[in-house]
């Protein structure tokens, strides 16, 4: 069975601020990552996946984040924030075995500050 | 079109009342899932439908009844709920059943119980 650790449960930054959200997974088999973005009164929104191949994943709204196997993190980051990017921020695995089921984290709240 | 769509926006009921939530997607993906949201934590999956088959029933009380009628719409009928149930309640729908296909959610209903 697969869990999701997220570091911190809500990162203030100022405007134009790097950040970095931080995820660890823990997986007796090899996983799928994902990070969703949930925006107030939306649902979520795929910001970047990782799959395989290239362990730096860039994704929308210049996002990137970083699969480090030995370390089974998988962490994303911004060199510059805005104030629009405050939102929930989701980590998410799911296992290359076959199994159905996407396994969220509990969440990080990015507050941007002017 | 990659749009998940979601209705009513919001629905308040008593307890003792019967509705209905509706979901649909024209991406033509073959997996469609409900999601329970709780306020200021992640997605909790409730089930999940394969080629209009229901495969997995996270254990959720028989108070949701889910429904495919085809492959664009799915529908969860509520009776009977409990105030506790009061949540947003998301659907999403990915091309394929399996851990390497990221989620399209919807925008979610915001469901109360009085």
């Amino acid at each position: 069975a697969q869990s999701v650790t997220q570091l911190d449960s809500q990162v203030p930054v100022f405007e134009e601020a790097p950040v970095e959200l931080r995820c660890n997974y823990s997986s007796s088999v090899s996983v799928y990552l994902f990070w969703y973005v949930q925006y107030p009164n939306q649902g979520l929104q795929l910001l970047l996946k990782y799959l395989s191949g290239s362990t730096l994943v860039k994704g929308i709204n210049g996002f990137e984040a970083e699969f480090n196997k030995s370390q089974t993190s998988f962490h994303l980051r911004k060199p510059s924030v805005h104030i629009s990017d405050t939102a929930e921020y989701f980590c998410a695995v799911s296992d290359q075995g076959g199994g159905f089921k996407t396994i969220f984290g509990a969440g990080t709240r990015l507050f941007v500050k002017a | 079109d990659t749009e998940v769509t979601q209705t009513p926006k919001h629905l308040v009921m008593g307890m003792t009342n019967k509705k209905s939530l509706k979901c649909e997607q024209h991406m033509g993906h073959r997996a469609m899932y409900w999601y329970k949201q709780k306020a200021k934590k992640p997605p909790e999956l409730m089930f999940v439908y394969s080629y209009e088959k229901l495969s997995i029933n996270e254990s959720v009380p028989s108070r949701f009844s889910p429904e495919c009628p085809n492959s664009s719409l799915l529908n969860l009928h509520l009776h009977a709920l409990q105030p506790e149930d009061s949540a947003l309640y998301l659907c999403a729908s990915s091309q394929g059943f399996g851990g390497l296909h990221e989620q399209y959610f919807g925008p979610g209903t915001r469901l109360t119980v009085t």
